[in-house]
This record gives C-alpha cells, structure tokens and sequence, in this order.
C-alpha cells in the first residue's frame, strides 16, 4: 500500500534538473507531494487529483499518470534551497501514506 | 495566523517511562493527524481526528499509545510506557475540512527513549 519513490536519493549541482518519481500498486486518486528539511516540518509543494491537470509551483511542477499510477516531480534549475527529502504521501480513506522518501542535495 | 504548534520540541526519557506531546492544530481545522518518523525511514501515520472523534487510528503501534483530543481543540499523545522502538520525530498536522486539502504539518517533536 506504501508508494515506492524512485530514486531514493539524488545529488545535482546547482541549475540541474532531477525527476523523482512516485509509483503506487494500487489506484491512484490524489498524491500529495511534501519538502522536508533537516529538523523541520514536512512542507507542503502540491496535490495532484485523478483525471487533473499538470501542477507547477515556480520551477517545481508535478505530473499524475493515471493508467502507470504513478507521479512524477520535476525540479528544474534546481537551487540550493531545494535541497531536503522529498515524500509523496497517497490519500487513503483520509490519511496519507507517504513514500519513504528522496532525499535531493543540491551543491554549489 | 499561527501555525500548528507541538510541545515539547524534544523530550529524552526512560524506557519505561510516561511521556505525553502536546499539539494546538491551526484554528478552525476539524482534521487533527499524528504522525511519526524514525530516522531515514518515511513518514507513518498513527491517527486521525475528526473534531474530537477518532476517525481513524489502524496507524497505533499498540495499546501503549493513547491519543486524546479535548473538545475538538488541541490533541495529546500519551506513550506509556515509553520502549527503546518509540524513538523518532512525531509530527502532528491539520487541515480543513475536506481530506483532500493541503495539510499543515507543525514542526514536530523528537523523542528519545534511553
């Protein structure tokens, strides 16, 4: 029941792209992506719902592909503040189960 | 507005100890969630409050937990007694009335069990 996030962690250089992707055995009908940074609160980036469109925040956007059940982020011109592990959660009955996490580190 | 706050930021115990975190959701959110994460690992959910009601708790680990919501407001997890496997960073969050809508994680708190 646990999305399995892929990779499971990334390294880039400032101004890279990274995809981190997120794959469930079960239907997917929303995915909730999170950033979260060394010993702070999980926050939230965006929701993708069932049959919506593509999402994006500045140079972070987010696909949801319904018959491979799976999302897809898309970090692009990555910068420093981007760096923290990223987790999807899927929306069961209410709660999230989220996936076990990306971490991504950006270098100067 | 404020945030969801937790208290305390970090509590060291015991094994066999009583510990009880504290959180004060955002006001006007009737969801009220606890999760925990043990270190590397992923964010596992607990419970989940409607209101005062407990809408879902098949995340609880075992009957050493007890999670209270007094009239819908803040919420408490008791751990008692506390084992060495409860360590870990556990986080509340909240949200508003549809399950679907972002939720508000507050900065969490950070046990450790001796």
């Amino acid at each position: 029941q646990q999305p399995v996030q892929s990779p499971q962690a990334v390294i880039l250089r400032e101004g890279e792209d990274a995809v981190i992707n997120c794959s469930s055995s079960k239907a997917l009908y929303s995915v909730h992506w999170y950033r979260q940074k060394h010993g702070e609160a999980p926050v939230f980036l965006m929701i993708l719902l069932k049959g919506g469109e593509q999402k994006g925040h500045e140079k972070i956007s987010a696909s949801f592909n319904e018959k491979k059940q799976q999302s897809s982020l898309y970090l692009t011109a990555s910068q420093l503040s981007y760096s923290g592990t990223y987790f999807c959660g899927t929306e069961v009955t209410g709660k999230l189960i989220f996936g076990q996490g990306t971490t991504l580190q950006v270098k100067p | 507005e404020a945030g969801v706050t937790q208290f305390p930021s970090h509590s060291v115990i015991e094994k066999g100890q009583t510990v009880t975190l504290r959180c004060d959701p955002i006001s006007g959110h009737d969801n009220l969630y606890w999760y925990r994460r043990v270190m590397g690992k992923e964010i596992k959910f607990l419970l989940h409050f409607v209101k005062e009601s407990k809408q879902d708790e098949s995340g609880m680990p075992n009957n050493r937990f007890l999670a209270e919501r007094t009239g819908g407001t803040y919420s408490t997890l008791k751990v008692q007694p506390a084992e060495l496997e409860d360590s870990g960073v556990y986080f509340c969050a909240s949200s508003q009335a549809s399950p679907l809508n972002e939720q508000f994680f507050g900065p969490g708190t950070r046990l450790t069990v001796l």
